[in-house]
């Protein structure tokens, strides 16, 4: 199977650790990407190649992939920082998107 | 800086056509394989199709498979979307996009353009 598999939300207090998994068959030996959307705007990269942040990203992103499983993690989380995450990972040159999980910071 | 200016979205009845642009600026647009993404309302990321960078390679998502055609305009630093058979649930908002480095993720977007698809 090519699918992501994503839980649907993850809640999170200020200052806190959010983490959101993304799971897939043999996951672990692809490019994981992450992205982060607000409503009404563009998806922005914040991790690529399973752990290597863009410029411009805050440290408090971080990502790692092994096995079956991505896991995008935010230290310190900031009400900023509430949004959809996507993860993405190529399957012979197609792309293919996780389901999204809405990151609400209570 | 790397721009990505979309243009052509709008109001089309099934089994219609609509064209896609997405002119790109500050950086060497012929280098880049590029990327078309759409976004149902209210729904996630769905990846659509790929040119890679002189135009000779194109993939595309099974379910817009012979009916949309990606090509690119490397004089003109453009890139289009070609989108035959219109169906309701080809109503998106599209996203070009080019990678960050070879191998790498989605690092620039456009602003999106919605098509719909309706009578």
């Amino acid at each position: 199977s090519n699918e992501l598999t994503q839980p649907p939300s993850v809640s999170v207090s200020p200052g806190q650790t959010a983490s959101i998994t993304c799971s897939g068959d043999k996951l672990g030996d692809r490019n994981a990407c992450w992205y982060q959307q607000k409503p009404g705007q563009s998806p922005v990269l914040v991790i690529y190649q399973d752990s290597k942040r863009p410029s411009g990203i805050p440290e408090r992103f971080s990502g790692s992939n092994s096995g079956s499983t991505a896991t995008l993690t935010i230290s310190g989380t900031q009400a900023m920082d509430e949004a959809d995450y996507y993860c993405q990972a190529w399957d012979s040159s197609t792309g293919i998107f996780g389901g999204g999980t809405k990151l609400t910071v209570l | 800086e790397v721009q990505l200016v979309q243009s052509g979205g709008g109001l089309v009845q099934p089994g219609g056509s609509l064209r896609l642009s997405c002119a790109a600026s500050g950086f060497v647009f012929s280098d880049y394989w590029m990327h078309w993404v759409r976004q149902a309302p209210g729904k996630g990321l769905v990846w659509v199709s790929r040119i890679n960078s002189d135009g000779s390679g194109t993939i595309y998502a099974d379910s817009v498979k012979g009916r949309f055609t990606i090509s690119r305009d490397n004089a003109k630093n453009t890139l289009y979307l070609q989108m035959n058979s219109l169906r309701a649930e080809d109503t998106a908002v599209y996203y070009c996009a080019r990678v960050i480095t070879t191998a790498g993720g989605l690092g620039y977007w456009g602003q999106g353009a919605l098509v719909t698809v309706s009578s």
